[in-house]
């Protein structure tokens, strides 16, 4: 079984350009999570999807992050434009209702 | 709101040895769903061991094995004869049954297992 995939692995870019990280969920699961990890806040729920609509996007840290998802196979976070203090691990996630959720393995971001 | 607690920022025991971590949690709930992650160095986030807060038996699996308190919203997790490979960032997590599906985590605690 394949689970959530995420890429790319590592991300290296310039402060100000456009970042755009994906997920590809686990077939069949009707819920997708992207989080933030940081040292100092630990791990952040940015938005999650529920078949596909945005649910709850409350933890969007301002309007420089957008998120879609455009079916059921596909999700993207972008960051746009990109600043230093964007840099950490975002995780995305996918379950089925409240069954335990998947996490990918992370894209690990700089911005210098 | 929900909440979870770890008050344990590190730990470190001797390889063999049994270890607990502490997680507590904040909920006016009765029915909702507990969790333990794992991660380690590698960075992935791997669930450890899962618990329906209905099911008064605590779960197990293989050498990792929980002490639910639901009174006392306590959940701590039980690691035995512990191993190298069990080093890692430990998360506790909390979830409702109630069609609020974000998971609350716990600031984790970082567990490292000596030789």
């Amino acid at each position: 079984d394949a689970g959530v995939i995420q890429s790319p692995r590592h991300e290296v870019t310039e402060m100000g350009q456009e970042v755009t990280l994906r997920c590809k969920p686990i077939s069949g699961h009707d819920y997708l999570f992207w989080y933030r990890q940081t040292m100092m806040r630990g791990l952040e729920l940015l938005i999650y999807f529920n078949n596909n609509v945005p649910i709850d996007d409350s933890g969007m840290p301002e309007d420089r992050f957008s998120a879609k998802m455009p079916n059921a196979s596909f999700s993207t976070l972008k960051i746009q434009p990109s600043e230093p203090r964007d840099s950490a691990v975002y995780f995305c996630a996918s379950s089925l209702g409240t069954q335990p959720q998947h996490f990918g393995d992370g894209t690990r971001l700089s911005i210098l | 709101a929900q909440t979870v607690t770890q008050s344990q920022p590190e730990m470190s025991v001797q390889e063999a040895e049994t270890v607990t971590l502490s997680c507590t949690y904040d909920t006016s709930e009765s029915n909702y769903y507990l969790f333990w992650y794992k991660q380690p160095p590698s960075r992935q986030m791997i669930l450890v061991i899962r618990q329906e807060a209905y099911k008064q038996q605590n779960a197990t699996e293989n050498r990792f094995s929980v002490n639910f308190q639901k009174a006392a919203k306590s959940f701590s997790l039980k690691i035995s004869d512990s191993q190298l490979g069990d080093t890692a960032m430990y998360f506790c997590a909390f979830i409702s049954n109630f069609g609020n599906e974000k998971l609350t985590f716990g600031t984790g605690t970082r567990l490292t297992i000596i030789p």
